[in-house]
């Protein structure tokens, strides 16, 4: 059975701390890795496709990066805005299989 | 920007009666999704749907669930006869298609308490 893992299940950051956040998986036949960002009560919102071990994007302060076994959000200098439920999520074609999310806070 | 919506935002409904819970995917978009998310429980998947039938279902999507595209941009989830443990988030999503893949895009959720 697929199964995707984040941690910390939860990460306080002050202002301009920079951090990463962990996501591995164990999957058959990945075809992509994404992030999402959930905001409370709302839809999760895409951030990033990775489709191979090495691949990284960057979208304003966030850095998400692949491996093998694993992939990392990476947040440089986060701001409060940056306070969200980051969701790592692998699948194939069909079904996608997401994890339990880091809860991200960042204090002024 | 495109977006996927959903209707309504929340519904609530008695035990056993049944719920329709709508959404218009993105126009382009070729493979639609339903997944659910109880409350402070990660997203789970529901069914997937291309070329007007399903192309995969988790074992949650028993029976009492049901997929439908009555036309060009409606994409609709029933649920027969509603139970206490169907109370959840539910939200929508959709991908442009097949070949390299797609990510899916989101709705903003329809909030389904059961009472």
């Amino acid at each position: 059975e697929d199964q995707v893992t984040q941690s910390p299940e939860a990460l306080r950051l002050q202002e301009g701390e920079s951090s990463s956040l962990n996501c591995s998986y164990t999957v058959s036949g990945l075809r992509g890795l994404f992030w999402y960002r959930q905001d409370p009560g709302k839809g999760p919102e895409f951030l990033f496709t990775l489709y191979s071990a090495g691949e990284e994007k960057e979208k304003e302060r966030l850095k998400a990066t692949l491996t093998k076994k694993e992939s990392f959000l990476h947040i440089t200098a986060p701001k409060p805005e940056d306070s969200a439920t980051y969701l790592c999520a692998s699948g194939g074609y069909q079904k996608v299989t997401f994890g339990t999310g880091t809860k991200l806070q960042v204090i002024p | 920007e495109p977006e996927v919506t959903q209707t309504p935002s929340h519904q609530v409904t008695q035990m056993g009666q049944e719920v329709i819970l709508r959404c218009v995917p993105i126009s382009n978009h070729l493979y639609f999704y339903w997944y659910r998310q109880i409350l402070g429980q990660k997203v789970e998947f529901l069914v997937s749907f291309y070329n007007n039938e399903i192309s995969e279902k988790s074992e949650i999507f028993d029976d009492q669930f049901s997929v439908e595209r009555p036309d060009g941009s409606n994409f609709t989830l029933k649920i027969r006869s509603t139970k206490l443990e169907d109370s959840a988030m539910y939200f929508c999503a959709s991908s442009v298609g097949t070949g390299l893949i797609r990510s899916q895009y989101f709705g903003p959720g329809t909030r389904l308490t059961v009472t």
